[in-house]
């Protein structure tokens, strides 16, 4: 079977730096995608990864190892508004997309 | 720019009445949509995706049905509700880039009493 495997919880402190992991077994890849989703509200796009190495955007940053099946969202200088919960998602050989269960990170001061 | 638009957000229904969301995209012609279920503690289920109007596929067997009727309008229905399909529903578009990046609807928070 498909699955995507994520902590359920992460905890950090404002300020400092937390990397979310992601695994993952798919039948095929077409690519890995990060998305955040605060309590009630629908999840925005964060990243999108399809070969291997690391994609940066600001304080996000994205790896991908495709040997490997992993991946990890990696966030600098954590404000109180990063608590939300992180979503990863894997494209598979049918372009369908196989969703984790998301990691739900707390920030505090 | 595009946006999608769901509603309605919030809504309380009884068991064995009927159901439907409406989902409508603006600033895109013949889009890509999506319904998607989240329950909690789960991943995101994809229940209905549509290439065209009238095109629809269904992923999962079950009391739901889809509807396109126009190109930028995705309606998600049901005759008759069970409690199990209580959760949050998901509409999306595909920018059908290579990534085909999905932009989610604000959701629609369906209980089942």
């Amino acid at each position: 079977g498909q699955n995507i495997d994520q902590p359920t919880e992460m905890t950090a402190t404002e300020g400092a730096i937390v990397q979310i992991n992601c695994t993952y077994q798919t039948s095929g890849f077409n690519g890995l995608f990060w998305y955040q989703q605060h309590a009630g509200e629908a999840p925005t796009f964060l990243s999108y990864n399809v070969l291997d190495g690391l994609e940066e955007k600001g304080r996000f940053s994205s790896f991908l190892s495709r040997s490997k099946g992993y991946s990890y969202l990696l966030l600098k200088e954590l404000q109180m508004k990063d608590s939300a919960s992180y979503l990863c998602a894997v494209r598979d050989s049918n372009y369908q997309l196989i969703w984790g269960a998301g990691t739900k990170l707390i920030i505090k001061p | 720019s595009q946006t999608i638009h769901q509603w309605p957000a919030t809504l309380v229904q009884p068991v064995g009445s009927p159901l439907s969301l409406e989902c409508t995209v603006e600033g895109t012609s013949n889009p890509n949509l999506y319904w998607y279920r989240q329950a909690a503690g789960r991943g995101l289920q994809l229940l209905f995706y549509s290439v065209g109007i009238g095109q629809i596929s269904s992923e999962v067997p079950q009391n739901l049905s889809a509807s396109r009727p126009q190109d930028r309008q995705f309606i998600l229905s049901s005759k008759k509700l069970l409690l199990s399909d209580s959760g949050f529903y998901l509409c999306a578009w595909g920018d059908g880039s290579g990534a085909n990046v999905l932009t989610f609807g604000a959701g629609s928070r369906l209980t089942v009493l």
